[in-house]
């Protein structure tokens, strides 16, 4: 069982460049979501999707788009990045969206945007 | 004022010593109370939660809530050279339709051995 697995692990982009950035879990947990970790700023969330289906904006979604065609699926695009993307991602999924659902994270994609 | 307060150390150990994290938060509507370790390049895992306040112990690791002083402290035991690691506070509550989960910055801890 692999849990949750993101690619790339790492990649250099241009400014100006369109990328999705691919997350897929194999818990069949309902809920996914999309961090990004700044140091100095720790975990934001950016999207959330509380079942297949559906997606929410999380604190800094200025800039992502998500979709959550099925349950094992939730990919993050950036349509045209900007520097200030430059960051680490992490994809996480929950059983559920309920309180005190644990959240499993994947390995984290870094991202720079030049 | 961030909702969540965490010094992002680093604090260096030496092997055995008794380890003491510390949070404090701003907003009473936090309901759970969760740690995370982060190893460095990967993902954080979760440690452990408690969801009122008072002592949760686990092995080696202890949490902590007093609510009513918004502190939360995690306390580590005979810590090791494995615990090396950020430790990550969590406070959690409902925000519209999702679970929001507020991290810390994390502190980074080292123990020596």
């Amino acid at each position: 069982i692999a849990g949750i697995t993101q690619a790339p692990t790492s990649q250099i982009l241009a400014a100006g460049r369109r990328m999705t950035l691919r997350c897929t879990q194999d818990m069949r947990h309902n809920a996914m979501y999309w961090y990004r970790q700044d140091l100095g700023l720790g975990l934001r969330l950016i999207h959330y999707s509380n079942t297949a289906g559906t997606t929410g904006k999380g604190e800094v979604p200025d800039g992502y788009s998500v979709s959550r065609a099925n349950t094992d699926d939730f990919p993050l695009t950036l349509a045209s990045a900007v520097p200030s993307q430059t960051s680490v991602y992490f994809c996480a999924s929950s059983p559920g969206q309920g309180l005190g659902n644990e959240q499993f994270f994947g390995p984290g994609t870094r991202l720079t945007v030049l | 004022q961030k909702e969540v307060e965490q010094d992002p150390g680093p604090l260096s150990v030496p092997e055995g010593a008794i380890v003491s994290l510390n949070c404090t938060y701003s907003n009473s509507a936090f309901q759970y109370f969760m740690w995370y370790r982060q190893y460095s390049r990967k993902g954080p895992e979760l440690l452990m939660y408690t969801y009122s306040s008072g002592n949760k112990e686990d092995g080696r690791f202890t949490a902590q809530v007093d609510k009513s002083s918004k502190y939360i402290s995690l306390f580590i035991r005979d810590s090791q050279p494995s615990d090396s690691a950020t430790y990550l506070c969590a406070p959690t509550r409902r925000s519209g339709g999702y679970q929001k989960v507020t991290f810390g910055i994390g502190t980074k801890l080292q123990v020596i051995p």
